[in-house]
């Protein structure tokens, strides 16, 4: 069973376009929100991350808009850039830090 | 200077034989896992352990065995290979409490290949 579903699966967006991850949960036991990049033959790193007492988080041109009535975040990477082509995967924590992750969006950005 | 650490980065081995991935992370972090990406990238827990107790045991085959001699080493034995068991492996650590806890740190991975 899938605990957080994500889409899309990938994503091509030109220079300079806003590219946009969607994901959906339904354990409201769920209390944290953080989004993992990869690039290629690397492992996830956490790119940014958001409580589900804020609707909205900002880090330069990353953000993640968090609805919670909907159970459904998305991260915006606005002005997207070359070198932002990675994979994404969005994720939720449950108790005891164990952390659910999506099935991940390919991202490549066009020159 | 390498956080997380596993070994080795690449294992193409046959089916049937044993197997065992290595990791070792130097942050000081009481928690430590180990994680299965597939071919379609999917990432999916298979084990959680907190000071060398283990907590999260997902369906996972006996097949596979974790092993953590301290809380900074967490090993992966894996005996009698399928081909199915094809993945990358990733381990990862965090703290269980306080600031940091909600951070995953990931190593590099193991491709592992089974022909």
């Amino acid at each position: 069973q899938q605990q957080v579903k994500q889409s899309p699966q990938s994503l091509i967006v030109q220079k300079g376009g806003i590219s946009i991850i969607n994901c959906a949960y339904e354990n409201t036991a769920f209390d944290y929100f953080p989004w993992y990049q990869q690039f290629p033959g690397k492992g996830p790193a956490l790119l940014i991350a958001i409580r589900p007492d804020v609707s909205e988080k900002k880090e330069g041109r990353f953000t993640i808009s968090f609805n919670k009535s909907a159970k459904q975040f998305s991260l915006h990477i606005m002005d997207s850039q070359p070198g932002d082509s990675a994979t994404y995967f969005c994720a939720a924590r449950a108790t005891g830090n164990q952390f659910y992750f999506g099935t991940g969006t390919s991202l490549t950005v066009i020159p | 200077d390498t956080a997380v650490s596993q070994t080795p980065k690449y294992l193409v081995t046959q089916m049937g034989n044993d197997k065992s991935i290595k990791c070792e992370q130097n942050l000081g972090h009481d928690t430590m896992y180990w994680y299965k990406q597939d071919s379609k990238k999917f990432l999916k827990i298979m084990f959680s352990y907190n000071n060398k107790e283990l907590i999260i045991n997902e369906t996972v085959p006996n097949r596979f065995s974790p092993k953590s001699p301290d809380k900074a080493h967490l090993n992966l034995h894996i005996n009698s290979l399928e081909l199915g068991d094809s993945a990358v492996y990733f381990c990862a650590s965090s703290v269980r409490q306080g600031v940091g806890a909600n951070v995953l740190t990931f190593g590099a991975g193991s491709r592992l290949t089974v022909l």
